[in-house]
């Protein structure tokens, strides 16, 4: 049973850049959310999708748009980079309402560096 | 949202138990309380959640007062493997509302042999 799987792995850009950031959730999950974790800090919620669809949004710029599709995966773009967008970005799958147990499965990230 | 205090830092030993304890004063009704585990350079991991009294799994023990304004983590018998931050979010997860749940800075936790 796979879990859930990030690429890529490590990447680097340069300031102005755009970047593509892409999971798979949970075999059997549908809801996919993208977190982005800063180096010594927890991770901060960016968006949430579910049925292909913006769910929720944390306090995050509309450079950071994602997309949903019909298999479930995910992916994150980041616009006009910026030298603080350099993190650790995390997905993680789950079940959508009304199975949703508020368990988060992760990937093992993304990390970004943005020179 | 129900913000959560917990401490920056933890030293302990194999073998013993580790206690963690997280505030959150301004819990709802409607939250559970949930902890994870994150190794360096991985995603976190889920370890427990509860909204009253005491869970317990194969992992780990969870102790919420009748108040709910706190919790505390119990990890029986460290050991060096268990070197981590751990998470404590207060939010209603099963609910879908995963852009509530707030990760603070949590609790490094270092086992020493």
């Amino acid at each position: 049973d796979a879990g859930v799987t990030q690429s890529p792995t490590h990447l680097i850009k340069t300031r102005g850049q755009q970047v593509t950031l892409r999971c798979s959730p949970k075999s059997g999950h549908d809801t996919v959310s993208w977190y982005q974790q800063a180096l010594g800090q927890g991770p901060q919620f960016i968006f949430q999708y579910y049925e292909e669809e913006e769910r929720q949004r944390g306090n995050f710029p509309d450079r950071f748009s994602g997309h949903q599709y019909p298999n479930y995966s995910s992916e994150l773009n980041v616009n006009a980079l910026l030298l603080g967008d350099s993190a650790l970005y995390l997905c993680a799958s789950s079940l959508g309402p009304p199975r949703d147990t508020g368990e988060l499965f992760f990937g093992e990230g993304s990390r970004l560096t943005v020179l | 949202l129900a913000k959560t205090t917990q401490p920056i830092s933890m030293d302990s030993y194999e073998g013993q138990e580790v206690n963690i304890t997280c505030s959150h004063n301004n819990i709802a009704t409607n939250d559970y309380i949930t902890w994870y585990q994150q190794f360096p350079s991985q995603g976190p991991r889920f370890i427990i959640q509860g909204y009253k009294t005491k869970v317990t799994n194969e992992v780990a023990s969870l102790f919420i007062p009748a108040d709910r304004k706190s919790s505390t983590l119990s990890l029986p018998r460290v050991s060096l493997s268990d070197t981590a931050v751990y998470y404590c979010l207060v939010g209603d997860p099963p609910r879908g509302s995963q852009g509530n749940l707030i990760f603070g800075k949590g609790t490094k936790l270092s086992v020493k042999p």
